[in-house]
């Protein structure tokens, strides 16, 4: 089956601009997670759809971070304005059940200058 | 929050070596993941562990999840360079909506010809 998708694979940008992620699940996995991993520490939670509804953000910076899945399928990440430290990799994830067996994407990595 | 401590933080090793990593919190969880993850790719699931005083092999690995559900160990009999790479943790804690992971913040390993 095919994996999980995301795009870019790369972004530069200064700070203070705006930039989105997009990110297509496995067919099928109904629960999608975004997660930032800074570089040299384990990966953090965003936030976590159930198709098409958040179950978690809590840890979202909600002031510049916003995140949507439409139709429970693809889901986009957006920061906007970005700050120097949200220079990361951003991670997408899904799986068939909350908890259960994650696959991960290539993650996007995100430097801004 | 639940906290996941991973050590040590690196190891570099010989080939043919053994190592043990660790995985441990003062929270219980209801299952733990181990994952590996190479540079510029994604977490790749390795394990999934459900019940106190497990143990999986997978080869050349040997996973245990604690009697008590919160602590975890990974060990690797006669490491190769293949075995390079970040090893991850993650415990799910189904009382917790959407029963999401925490990861901890990793091990790296480096395994020298």
């Amino acid at each position: 089956e095919a994996g999980v998708a995301q795009s870019p694979r790369y972004k530069i940008i200064e700070k203070r601009q705006s930039v989105a992620f997009w990110c297509n699940p496995i067919s099928g996995h109904a629960t999608l997670y975004w997660y930032q991993q800074i570089l040299g520490q384990g990966p953090k939670l965003l936030i976590q759809f159930q198709n098409n509804g958040v179950v978690d953000d809590s840890q979202l910076p909600k002031d510049r971070f916003s995140a949507e899945r439409l139709k429970g399928v693809d889901s986009t990440l957006k920061i906007q304005p970005a700050k120097l430290e949200d220079s990361a990799v951003y991670l997408c994830a899904s799986s068939a059940d909350r908890g259960y067996g994650y696959t991960f994407g290539s993650g996007t990595r995100l430097t801004v200058v | 929050t639940q906290l996941l401590e991973q050590s040590p933080q690196f190891l570099s090793i010989q080939e043919g070596e053994n190592l043990t990593v660790y995985c441990n919190s003062s929270s219980v969880f209801s299952s733990l993941q181990w994952y590996r993850q190479e540079p510029g790719e994604g977490p790749v699931l390795l394990v999934t562990v459900v019940t106190g005083g497990e143990v999986k092999k997978l080869k050349r690995l040997t996973f245990q999840f604690g009697d008590a559900r919160k602590d975890s160990s990974l060990h690797i009999t006669a490491a190769q360079p293949g075995d390079t790479g970040l090893y991850l943790c993650a415990g799910a804690d189904a009382r917790r909506a959407g029963n999401m992971l925490t990861f901890g913040g990793g091990t790296r390993l480096m395994v020298k010809p």
